[in-house]
């Protein structure tokens, strides 16, 4: 069965600081990637995507993504983070002709000023 | 104008009461989907529909019962309510079938109590 796993429940980064949020998924096909992002008391928000090319894919925020096929991984990236940044970030997996995401247990992230 | 409307945003009742969630979404998607978050945040889908016809049904128990009247309204109906139903429910939409191609659009969901 598919599955994603984020392996850190709750970051606590200093605001300014460099960010890498961890996601590995399992499933031998080609996966569609993303990363969504939930403010608190929000709905969630697509951050980024991959499916194909660059595997080095840009979101919005100034988020980054890195698609490793050889670790199974999509780690979420960004250089400096704002105090706004903090939330809950979820990694999900689709694949072709499954006509759903799998969505990881979740990242909390929290900025200290 | 919100994308995705769900109401109530909180819901707080009585174990064994029958309780509906509405959902309606002005994006002009074709597909709709009920997710359940539960305590530890974890996020997993329960029903899609696409054009008012069940797409996945997630081993949900058969107390749950979606309704889409039509392509911009899918309503979670809950018999006989239970302690393990407490979550936050998500209502969302996307033009595609799974949100694999287009982005899911989510509601800001409802938190469910259930004493």
């Amino acid at each position: 069965a598919q599955s994603v796993t984020q392996p850190d429940i709750h970051i606590t980064v200093s605001e300014g600081a460099s960010l890498e949020l961890r996601c590995n998924y399992s499933y031998g096909a080609t996966p569609y990637l993303f990363w969504y992002v939930q403010s608190p008391g929000q709905g969630l928000q697509l951050l980024l995507k991959y499916f194909s090319g660059d595997t080095l894919v840009q979101g919005i925020k100034g988020f980054e993504a890195e698609f490793k096929r050889s670790q199974s991984s999509f780690n979420l990236r960004k250089p400096s983070v704002h105090w706004s940044d903090a939330a809950e970030y979820f990694c999900a997996v689709g694949f072709q002709g499954a006509q759903k995401l799998v969505f990881g247990q979740g990242t909390r992230l929290t900025i200290n000023p | 104008d919100t994308a995705v409307s769900q109401t109530p945003k909180y819901l707080v009742t009585q174990m064994g009461n029958d309780k509906s969630i509405k959902c309606e979404q002005n994006l002009g998607h074709d597909t709709m989907y009920w997710y359940k978050q539960d305590s530890k945040k974890f996020l997993k889908i329960m029903f899609s529909y696409n054009n008012k016809e069940l797409i996945i049904n997630e081993t949900v128990p058969n107390r749950f019962s979606p309704k889409s009247p039509d392509k911009a309204h899918l309503n979670l109906h809950i018999n006989s309510l239970e302690l393990g139903d407490s979550a936050v429910y998500f209502c969302a939409s996307s033009q595609d079938v799974g949100g694999l191609n287009e982005k899911l659009f989510f509601g800001s969901g409802t938190q469910l109590s259930v004493l």
